[in-house]
């Protein structure tokens, strides 16, 4: 099963709304990142947060990291039409000795304007 | 720095025959990941390469093969190609591990008929 999955699947919203997406993972991480899809194009990286920071923001963007709830949160505020797109979380983490970046299957999130 | 390229941008292949694929990765990065995506299994990892050597690799049969070269670019390798093959294949590069930001190619389409 995946490491990290997002909740919800899917999300609809009017522009300058705030989207909130989740993300739960089953072990231990070094570090857990949020990356954007334009449809079917590759991936673009958003933040970046270690498994010692709580918080962290960039732009609109405002990221939260519960380790011991093994979960985090992407807030995107003031939403755009642009921010139309899908969105994974991927956790880093050492299994038999090697390092993985686990992505989770996705949240499509829509704007509507 | 120009980004991650992969080349082609689209494929198509009928069952049975083989296909490689290519990605160079920006310039001084020297992890080189390659992914699988499907509407149904989501972005599935094939397998990382550093410095020519596979560092990881996912839960793919042995149809699917990569190597990197001296220069980092890499390249993946399908044999056999079945109709569950057809997927966005997706090139990541890092400078040195998957705990840092990947960096995504725009992938390559494959279908097989």
């Amino acid at each position: 099963s995946q490491q990290g999955e997002e909740d919800p699947q899917a999300l609809s919203i009017q522009e300058g709304e705030n989207a909130t997406m989740n993300c739960s993972y089953k072990t231990s991480i070094n570090n857990l990142q949020w990356y954007r899809q334009n449809s079917g194009r590759g991936l673009v990286h958003l933040i970046l947060i270690r498994s010692n920071e709580r918080e962290k923001h960039s732009g609109r963007l405002r990221v939260t990291l519960d380790t011991s709830k093994k979960s985090s949160s992407l807030l995107i505020t003031a939403s755009r039409a642009a921010d139309t797109a899908s969105y994974f979380c991927a956790t880093d983490f050492v299994q038999g000795g090697s390092e993985k970046l686990v992505f989770g299957k996705g949240m499509k999130l829509t704007v509507n304007p | 720095k120009a980004g991650v390229t992969q080349t082609p941008r689209y494929l198509i292949k009928t069952r049975g025959q083989q296909v490689t694929l290519s990605c160079s990765p920006i310039s001084g990065h020297r992890s080189v990941s390659w992914y699988q995506q499907t509407p149904g299994q989501g972005l599935q990892f094939l397998f990382e390469y550093f410095s020519e050597t596979q560092r990881n690799k996912g839960n793919f049969p042995g149809r699917f093969s990569g190597r990197q070269f001296s220069n980092s670019r890499s390249e993946m390798n399908v044999s056999t190609l079945e109709l569950g093959d057809s997927a966005l294949y997706l090139c990541a590069s890092s400078l040195i591990t998957v705990q840092e930001t990947q960096y995504f190619g725009p992938g390559t389409r494959l279908l097989v008929l």
